[in-house]
């Protein structure tokens, strides 16, 4: 089946910091990857995506490499702030379907 | 544009009771999704609508959970009888498209059942 295992949370950073949080993916077929957001009170906001192997997805200084040969989309920031914390979800979407896989999101909160 | 609006925000009824929670996609988008997180876990499917019609829902957990979407436009999602395990945030989507058109998400609504 298809499925996302996202690293656990919570994760605390101080301001500043490098982020990784992990993300690896089982797919019968030939997913696009996304990166999803929540902040506080919000709903969710795409992040980034990528739909092809060694694309990479960018934004607001985030950056994901979706890697086919280790099924991973592990998203990263050299630099987090403040106001990144939020719960981050990654996700897949396979060829010709029309739902969302989605991990178990993972809580940041950073320290300034 | 106005986003995806989800009504209520919160609710918090008692086991056995019914809840509607309800979802105004964007103007225009055909396509309208149902989606539940509970007690922190993933993010699941529910169902999709495309216009008024179920395309696919295949995620609805039981008969308890009613989803409609009379005249293409708003979508309503019935929890009768509503159960503990029935507690989360339950998030609807529009999307114009289909494929890797963007999804638009609603705030969504947290359900609590007591």
């Amino acid at each position: 089946g298809n499925s996302v295992t996202q690293m656990e949370g919570p994760v605390t950073l101080s301001e500043e910091a490098f982020l990784t949080i992990n993300c690896t993916y089982t797919a019968t077929g030939y997913p696009s990857l996304f990166w999803y957001v929540q902040y506080p009170g919000e709903g969710l906001q795409l992040l980034l995506k990528a739909t092809k192997a060694d694309d990479k997805g960018s934004n607001k200084g985030f950056e994901a490499t979706y890697r086919k040969e280790t099924t991973s989309f592990h998203l990263e920031k050299g630099s987090v702030q403040v106001s990144d914390s939020a719960v981050y979800f990654c996700a897949l979407l396979i060829q010709g379907a029309q739902k969302l896989v989605f991990g178990q999101g993972t809580r940041l909160t950073i320290n300034p | 544009e106005a986003g995806v609006t989800q009504f209520p925000s919160h609710s918090v009824i008692e086991k056995g009771q019914t809840v509607t929670l309800r979802c105004d996609p964007i103007s225009g988008h055909d396509n309208l999704y149902w989606y539940r997180r509970v007690m922190g876990k993933e993010i699941k499917f529910l169902l999709h609508f495309v216009k008024e019609s179920k395309q696919d829902e295949s995620g609805m957990p039981n008969n308890r959970f009613l989803a409609e979407r009379t005249g293409g436009t708003y979508s309503t999602l019935k929890v009768q009888p509503a159960e503990l395990e029935d507690s989360g945030v339950y998030f609807c989507a529009s999307s114009q498209g289909q494929g890797n058109s963007p999804l638009h998400f609603g705030n969504g609504t947290r359900l609590t059942v007591t």
